[in-house]
């Protein structure tokens, strides 16, 4: 099956600083990629849902301006957490929805982020 | 606003029953419904995807149901395994405009060997 990678898996940093979380379909094209964010015991939640080449939609609640995403090709998109704070620790998992009429989408395996 | 729900939150089966897991959904406006497993501290693995059009998907001891106009779907795991012991989320892919996959609470599902 069709495979999402993300780099890091895991990252711990200092409070203030920006941590980059990149996200790659290995082996399809995904126009439409998206970035969720999990807290314990909960339930995936939608961040943004970005189109190659265009500026990504951002769902109610998040701040553009401190989650940074693009998607600079059918095969990248990146997220980038400006200023991490404490409350910014969670798991960010990707994911990427193949061109096809189903529109399957498949999930990465998750970045943990920690902010000291 | 469509809202995703699973019930129960939590299971504990013996090895060997036969399970159900059900998930509703408020808007039946769908365009197709996933069943997805998720270990511990991991990712999400897609298990079976049914289209609105479609009524059920079977993979292996997996047999996933959708009853689009009641907002409901069942996901059947027969002849349950320790190594089934996960969080199953179902999500749906809203039918309007914005198409994106909406999450229900998940159900934690223990499996005693």
């Amino acid at each position: 099956g069709a495979v999402v990678s993300q780099h890091p898996s895991w990252v711990i940093c200092k409070s203030g600083t920006s941590v980059k979380i990149e996200c790659r379909s290995l082996d399809f094209q995904a126009t439409t990629m998206f970035w969720y964010r999990q807290f314990p015991k909960q339930s995936l939640m939608l961040m943004a849902t970005s189109n190659e080449g265009s500026k990504a939609t951002y769902e109610q609640g998040v701040e553009k301006d401190k989650f940074l995403i693009n998607h600079a090709s059918l095969t990248l998109s990146t997220l980038t957490v400006t200023s991490a704070h404490p409350e910014d620790s969670s798991f960010y998992i990707c994911s990427a929805r193949d061109g096809t009429g189903l529109g399957t989408q498949y999930f990465g395996p998750g970045t943990r982020l920690l902010v000291l | 606003k469509q809202e995703v729900t699973q019930i129960p939150a939590a299971l504990s089966v013996p090895e060997g029953e036969n399970l159900v897991l059900n998930c509703s959904f408020t808007d039946s406006a769908i365009y197709n419904l996933q069943w997805f497993r998720q270990d511990p501290g991991k990712g999400l693995t897609s298990l079976l995807l049914i289209q609105s059009s479609q009524r059920e998907q079977t993979s292996g001891r997996l047999n996933a149901s959708l009853d689009k106009s009641s907002g409901r779907s069942t996901l059947y795991i027969a002849a349950s395994q320790p190594g089934d012991s996960a969080t199953y989320l179902c999500a749906v892919r809203d039918g309007g405009a914005t198409n994106k996959l909406i999450f229900g609470t998940g159900t934690l599902l223990a499996v005693q060997p």
